[in-house]
């Protein structure tokens, strides 16, 4: 079983709709972040974070650290959205970055 | 600031060789971590150095190894080249280790 979880594994979308992208991991952290990886691999980190919420634009990240879960929402989706959202968190006692496989979006106009 | 550099952007060499990764970080930043990317295994974290001192290392065999000079400037090497070595291969740089910036990554191909 992998360390890290994402779900859905692909997506598709209407334009306007919201979306949210779930990610459940089993050891412990220090901290998760949320990356966006368009064609052609560029990667953007979105957030990073280890307690609550964050929100930037039309974009929001949640965290339940004791449920051992995060949250990426969208609202307001967009075509420009299409991407690869992926699920990255901080080991705690060694600090290394384990992600997981990868949500791929799809926004239709 | 300029963004995170990586060079070359594309790479073809044969198994058994021998292929070199440079990373510019953006300037002020001391942490270079470097991942793997291939379509069967995701992302995974190969290593990461800070002032020129290796932090963390990833599962990856010896054949796959790094340095960071002193301008925070860091390069991988991959020895005896195999196959299954094909992937794209990401630098990021962050000032302390946690938010990270990516660089456009160089893609390898082993043929």
């Amino acid at each position: 079983k992998n360390e890290v979880e994402q779900s859905p594994q692909n997506l598709t979308a209407q334009e306007g709709e919201f979306i949210t992208i779930n990610c459940s991991y089993s050891v412990g952290i220090s901290a998760l972040h949320w990356l966006q990886q368009h064609p052609g691999g560029g990667i953007v980190s979105l957030f990073m974070l280890s307690s609550g919420k964050k929100k930037h634009g039309r974009l929001i990240a949640t965290i339940n650290i004791q449920e051992k879960h995060s949250s990426l929402h969208i609202t307001a989706s967009h075509p420009r959205d299409s991407a690869v959202y992926i699920c990255a968190v901080i080991r705690g006692s060694q600090g290394n970055l384990i992600f997981g496989k990868g949500t791929k979006l799809s926004v239709k106009p | 600031k300029a963004g995170v550099t990586q060079t070359p952007r594309y790479l073809i060499k044969t198994r058994g060789q021998q292929v070199t990764l440079s990373c510019s970080p953006i300037s002020g930043h001391r942490s270079v971590s470097w991942y793997q990317q291939t379509p069967g295994q995701g992302l995974q974290f190969l290593f990461e150095y800070f002032s020129e001192t290796q932090r963390n290392k990833g599962n990856f065999p010896g054949r796959f190894s790094g340095r960071q000079f002193s301008n925070s400037r860091s390069e991988m090497n991959v020895s005896t080249l195999e196959l299954g070595d094909s992937a794209l291969y990401l630098c990021a740089s962050s000032f302390t280790g946690e938010t990270q910036y990516f660089g456009p990554g160089t893609r390898l191909l082993v043929l």
